[in-house]
């Protein structure tokens, strides 16, 4: 089992430029999550889904949007990225105990 | 929401010495505690995790108490070894969608 994957791993992009962060889990989990850490943040939750088909904002959502696609599958979405959103951005999977895929490092220049 | 706040942020210990890390939280109605461990470049991975029915409890050489009255739980580790070196956030469970709130975590250093 893989657990939870991440694509990409490491990311730099243009300000105003979209890209999605895709997210996938083969642990059966009905709830995931999207996180972004920054140096002396901790981890801070962007969205999150519950379960399939629902999807609901977290402590700092704007700027981003996400889909559920499946039970397996959570993508994060940057319409217009701006150098605040320069991150390392985490999705997780799991009920009480999450378990978090690989990170993906975004630069936005 | 919950407030997660974690203390010392950073903690500088002696091999073979304890480390301490005491986190507080607000929401009163919080039940589940888990403590995550990250390595340099790595992901977070729960290490420990406690429920409110429970004041303590141990995994070899680390453990985490709760004090619910006060809102605070601490992270043990004894006999620290430099493979313990690492960013140590703690969470609380809140508001019904298995939503957590961690804190900014604590740089710990074991020095050799």
């Amino acid at each position: 089992n893989a657990g939870v994957t991440q694509t990409p791993k490491f990311q730099v992009l243009k300000t105003g430029q979209s890209m999605t962060l895709q997210c996938a889990q083969d642990m059966n989990h009905n709830s995931m999550y999207w996180y972004r850490q920054d140096p002396g943040m901790g981890l801070r939750l962007i969205y999150y889904s519950a379960s399939e088909g629902t999807t609901d904002k977290g402590e700092v959502p704007n700027g981003y949007n996400v889909s559920r696609l499946n039970k397996r599958e959570f993508s994060l979405r940057l319409e217009s990225a701006a150098p605040s959103q320069t991150s390392v951005y985490f999705c997780a999977g799991g009920y009480n105990e999450q378990f978090f895929g690989p990170g993906t490092r975004l630069t936005v220049l | 929401g919950e407030n997660v706040e974690q203390h010392p942020s950073t903690l500088s210990v002696q091999e073979g010495d304890s480390a301490v890390i005491k986190c507080t939280y607000s929401d009163s109605a919080s039940n589940y505690f888990p403590w995550y461990k990250q390595e340099l470049g790595k992901r977070p991975q729960l290490i420990i995790d406690i429920r409110s029915n429970v004041g303590e409890k141990k995994d070899q050489r680390i453990a985490v108490t709760l004090n619910k009255t006060a809102k605070h739980f601490s992270l043990h580790i004894t006999e620290t070894q430099p493979e313990d070196s690492a960013v140590y956030f703690c969470a609380a469970l809140w508001g019904g969608n298995n939503r957590l709130a961690f804190g900014k975590g604590n740089q710990v250093v074991v020095i050799p």
